[in-house]
C-alpha cells in the first residue's frame, strides 16, 4: 500500500531565500507525482504534475523533481515571497487501472517571514 | 468557465440528520474523489468513482454514500451514522483516457461542515 509522507510538517524561511520540500513514497510502481498548494479554509490548487516518464517539471519560480529510484521528490521555489506561504502537499497516483486512486501526503505548512 | 464546483461553502446540521454536498464539474473529467480533511490529519479518502454508475470505498467510506447518476455530478451524503462528521470536504477529479493519460487533478473549494 502507497504512503506518501512529508518532512518537515512545517518550515519557516526569510523572505528572499530559496527552499526545498520533501515528499518520500513507498511505492516506487507510481504513475505520476503532483504537487499541490492549499492556502488556509481554501481547496487544493495545482503547481506541478510529473510524469512516471519524467525527472523533473517547472513552471516559473517552481521545479518539482522525480527519482522514483529512491522513492523521493522534490518542491524547489526560488527566490521565496510572502505570497508563497501555504501549505503545501504532494499526492501520488499509482497505476493505470481503473481502481487508480491519488494518495496524499499530510502536508508541509510554509510561512515566508517579511 | 470550466472548474469544479462545490456547494455550499458552509453547512450547519443538527447532530442525526444526513447531508447532502454537492459536486460538479464541468471539464468532461472521468474520475470524481471525495476527501475529508482534518486538523493534522491530512485527506483521506471516502469515495471514489471512475465511470458513471460505478463507485469505490475508499479508506473511511463508514457513514457516507455517494452517487453517480451523472458524468458531472458527485454527491456525497454524510449519514447519521458517521460519528464525526464534522470536517472539511474537498472534491476533486481527473481526467482517464486509458491510453495517453493526463491524471492532473483538480479541486474544488470546499464545504466545511459543523454539526452541532
Amino acid at each position: 500500500k502507497q504512503e506518501v509522507t512529508q518532512i518537515p510538517a512545517a518550515l519557516s524561511v526569510p523572505e528572499g531565500e530559496n527552499l526545498v520540500l520533501n515528499c518520500s513514497f513507498t511505492d516506487s510502481a507510481i504513475y505520476n507525482l503532483q504537487w499541490f498548494r492549499q492556502d488556509p479554509g481554501k481547496g487544493l490548487t495545482s503547481l506541478l504534475l510529473i510524469q512516471s516518464s519524467q525527472r523533473e517539471q517547472t513552471s516559473g519560480r517552481l521545479n518539482a523533481s522525480l527519482d522514483k529510484s529512491s522513492g523521493r521528490s522534490t518542491l524547489y521555489i526560488a527566490a521565496s515571497q510572502p505570497g508563497d506561504s501555504a501549505t503545501y502537499l504532494c499526492a501520488a497516483s499509482n497505476t493505470m487501472n481503473r481502481d487508480d486512486k491519488i494518495i496524499f501526503g499530510k502536508g508541509t505548512r510554509l510561512h515566508i517571514l517579511p | 468557465d470550466g472548474g469544479i464546483t462545490q456547494s455550499p461553502k458552509y453547512l450547519f446540521r443538527k447532530e442525526g440528520q444526513n447531508v447532502t454536498l454537492s459536486c460538479e464539474q464541468n471539464l468532461n473529467h472521468d474520475a470524481m474523489y471525495w476527501y475529508r480533511q482534518d486538523p493534522g490529519q491530512g485527506l483521506r479518502l471516502i469515495y471514489y468513482s471512475q465511470i458513471v454508475n460505478d463507485f469505490q470505498k475508499g479508506d473511511i467510506a463508514e457513514g457516507y454514500s455517494v452517487s453517480r447518476e451523472k458524468k458531472e455530478s458527485f454527491p456525497l451524503t454524510v449519514t447519521s451514522a458517521q460519528k464525526n462528521p464534522t470536517a472539511f470536504y474537498l472534491c476533486a477529479s481527473s481526467l482517464w483516457t486509458g491510453g495517453s493519460m493526463n491524471t492532473e487533478a483538480f479541486f474544488g473549494q470546499g464545504t466545511r461542515l459543523t454539526v452541532v
